[in-house]
């Protein structure tokens, strides 16, 4: 089955510095979504990319969709401690199929 | 504008006892996601289900665990005869009648399930 990859699995960043997490897939995907878990919540919606090679921004994040629709990254500029939380990236196959989210990776933020 | 209600928040049961969780999902969403996390791993799908139907339950374990969506009331993630292994959080999420290829999911704060 479809198995999605997220690398690192914890990423310790220093306040004000930039970092970048990586989303891999198995199989190519419809599209990607990027979902943010603060500790003790509950994982809330970021963004979605659906054309190959496709870029968004939002404010200090930057998401990107690999060329092959397999892969997917998140760039965080400038860190700041409400970065804190784990990132979860998730896709999907094809038209109406269910998520498949990666493991995450968990963002601690050093003042 | 009420989100995903779940309830309870958190629910303990002794093993062999019977856990359920409710699932009311945002206005006008008609699917209906469950998700299952334990402490510091991601979301695994469990069951994905539209009113009265179940569309997928590829990631539900075959014995103790089902779910419904009635036409009328919440979703239910019914476990039976619970046991230790059963601990950890499960979540709803819902999306409009769209599907998930053009709909984010919106989640719910998740049921706390302990089993003593």
């Amino acid at each position: 089955g479809q198995q999605v990859m997220q690398i690192p699995q914890y990423q310790h960043v220093q306040e004000g510095e930039d970092f970048t997490t990586y989303c891999n897939s198995s199989t190519t995907l419809s599209n990607i979504q990027w979902y943010k878990q603060r500790p003790g919540g509950h994982p809330v919606f970021l963004i979605q990319l659906v054309k190959s090679g496709e870029v968004k921004k939002q404010k200090r994040l930057t998401f990107q969709f690999g060329e092959a629709k397999k892969n997917s990254s998140l760039h965080i500029t400038a860190t700041q401690t409400t970065d804190v939380g784990t990132y979860f990236c998730a896709g999907a196959q094809a038209a109406g199929n269910k998520l498949t989210f990666g493991g995450g990776t968990r963002v601690l933020v050093k003042p | 504008n009420a989100g995903v209600m779940q309830n309870p928040r958190h629910l303990v049961r002794r093993r062999g006892q019977e856990a359920r969780l409710r699932c009311s999902p945002m206005k006008g969403h008609s699917h209906v996601y469950w998700y299952r996390q334990l402490p510091e791993e991601g979301l695994k799908f469990m069951v994905y289900l539209q009113k009265e139907n179940i569309i997928d339950e590829s990631g539900m374990p075959k014995e103790r665990f089902s779910a419904e969506f009635p036409k009328e009331g919440p979703s239910i993630l019914r476990i039976q005869q619970v046991v230790r292994g059963d601990s950890a959080a499960y979540f709803c999420a819902s999306s409009p009648s769209q599907g998930t290829s053009n709909s984010p999911l919106h989640f719910g704060n998740g049921t706390r399930l302990t089993v003593t």
